[in-house]
């Protein structure tokens, strides 16, 4: 199946730093969803991002398709921007489900 | 309004009881699944119905069962429970596939823990 891996792991910045999440992934997909874990454990929906580049806010996602990687940007973080970061894809040879990477563990100081 | 919610939020039960888990999901998708979050975070698909009927189940144990009863119910029903089923389940729901948007939400997870 479809091969997804996340870096870094863990990162840790000081309130107001930017950051960069990547998401590399095996296969041609169909979906791509960026979620975010909060510390009470619901997650929440960032982007749905199969191609091209979306903003929110502070947050900006890009994936480039043909080269198999997402990224995910984080500009002046905040303490409430802790959490896990997921990227999750559907691809044409793993239908009906979202196959998820080990997550980003994001811890943001005051 | 929830898009997605499952009931209980918390279940704390002891080895070898039979628990439930219901999903409910008022966004009109077809498609809904159950993922299993372990303690590292992990999260994986256990299945995936769409219109009512079974599309995936991910290698999980028999003692797991799921009942669509129409489009917008998933419910979990596990039997004998064990240690190591103590998890987070998420039920989610999404577009069919072929779609242009198959945007996947997801409830707000039980936690459950076996005693």
């Amino acid at each position: 199946g479809i091969q997804v891996e996340q870096s870094p792991p863990d990162l840790i910045l000081q309130e107001g730093a930017n950051s960069t999440l990547r998401c590399n992934f095996s296969d041609s997909v169909n979906n791509l969803q960026w979620f975010h874990q909060n510390p009470w454990g619901q997650l929440i929906n960032l982007f749905y991002i199969p191609s091209g580049t979306k903003q929110n806010g502070r947050l900006s996602a890009t994936t480039v398709a043909t080269e198999r990687y997402s990224l995910l940007y984080i500009s002046s973080s905040q303490t409430t921007d802790s959490g896990v970061y997921f990227c999750a894809v559907e691809s044409g040879g793993s239908n009906y489900k979202l196959t998820f990477g080990k997550g980003t563990l994001l811890t943001v100081n005051p | 309004d929830t898009a997605v919610s499952q009931t209980p939020k918390y279940l704390v039960t002891q080895m070898g009881n039979d628990k439930s888990i219901k999903c409910e999901q008022n966004l009109g998708h077809d498609t809904m699944y159950w993922y299993k979050q372990d303690s590292k975070k992990f999260l994986k698909i256990m299945f995936s119905y769409n219109n009512k009927e079974l599309i995936i189940n991910e290698t999980v144990p028999n003692r797991f069962s799921p009942k669509s009863p129409d489009k917008a119910h998933l419910n979990l029903h596990i039997n004998s429970l064990e240690l190591g089923d103590s998890a987070v389940y998420f039920c989610a729901s999404s577009p069919v596939l072929g779609q242009d948007n198959t945007e996947a939400f997801f409830g707000q997870g039980t936690r459950l823990t076996v005693v």
